[in-house]
């Protein structure tokens, strides 16, 4: 167990919905980083946060948006929901900024899936 | 064609068996080298980081890069049914993790 929670385990809804998944890092870690992980595009970096701040931005569409909130708790949010998004989305957490060789701990992920 | 290239597998060897797990990139300008374990129905966790050439050995782990051919590798020696799992290798040019490009993952099946 990681000590990284995301809630919920597993989605289901239609296109145009939107959804927010839910992550709470492990206690102490002030970065918190959200991952998009599909069968044709492998583990893909969205966004990371630090200490409440957007620290670092990556392939993240304009529908999707996130937050970290002051008990360093995060949301993903994901509107207009598209087939395409169908996917699993991992959060991870660090205690630091966020350099390559810190250790990032992954929680068991939220399977969405869009119909 | 992909910045990093990993054979999806599945790769099947039996318990005991040394394993080698390879990927291929294009970019000459990465530099940090990691290779991280997914078991099935949970989320990566980072096994071996290298900066630059060379090799790191950790365990029964042994993590391999060669930046002349483009190729990294991890060795698993005395491999166990535990060791079942998708490795996904991933590089970087920055220090930033956010600029992390990860393989798309090799499955491994070791049989008792």
């Amino acid at each position: 167990d990681s000590g990284v929670t995301q809630t919920p385990k597993h989605l289901i809804t239609a296109t145009g919905q939107r959804v927010t998944l839910r992550c709470s890092p492990r206690s102490g870690d002030l970065s918190v980083y959200w991952y998009q992980q599909s069968l044709d595009q492998g583990l893909q970096f969205l966004i990371q946060y630090y200490n409440g701040e957007e620290r670092a931005k990556g392939n993240i569409l304009e529908r999707f948006s996130a937050q970290q909130f002051p008990d360093l708790h995060s949301e993903l949010n994901l509107s207009s929901l598209e087939l395409g998004d169908s996917a699993l989305y991992f959060c991870a957490s660090s205690v630091a900024t966020g350099e390559v060789s810190d250790t990032q701990y992954f929680g068991p992920g939220t399977r969405l899936t869009v119909l | 064609q992909k910045e990093v290239e990993q054979d999806p597998g599945p790769l099947s060897v039996p318990e005991g068996a040394i394993v080698s797990l390879n990927c291929t990139y294009s970019n000459s300008a990465f530099q940090y080298f990691m290779w991280y374990r997914q078991y099935s129905r949970k989320g990566p966790e980072l096994l071996m980081y290298t900066y630059s050439s060379g090799n790191k050995e950790d365990g029964r782990f042994t993590a391999q890069v060669d930046k002349s051919s483009k190729y990294i590798s991890l060795f698993i020696r005395d491999s166990q049914p535990s060791d079942s799992a998708t490795y996904l290798c991933a590089m970087s040019v920055y220090s930033s993790a956010s600029k992390i490009i990860f393989g798309s993952g090799t499955r491994l099946s070791i049989r008792p």
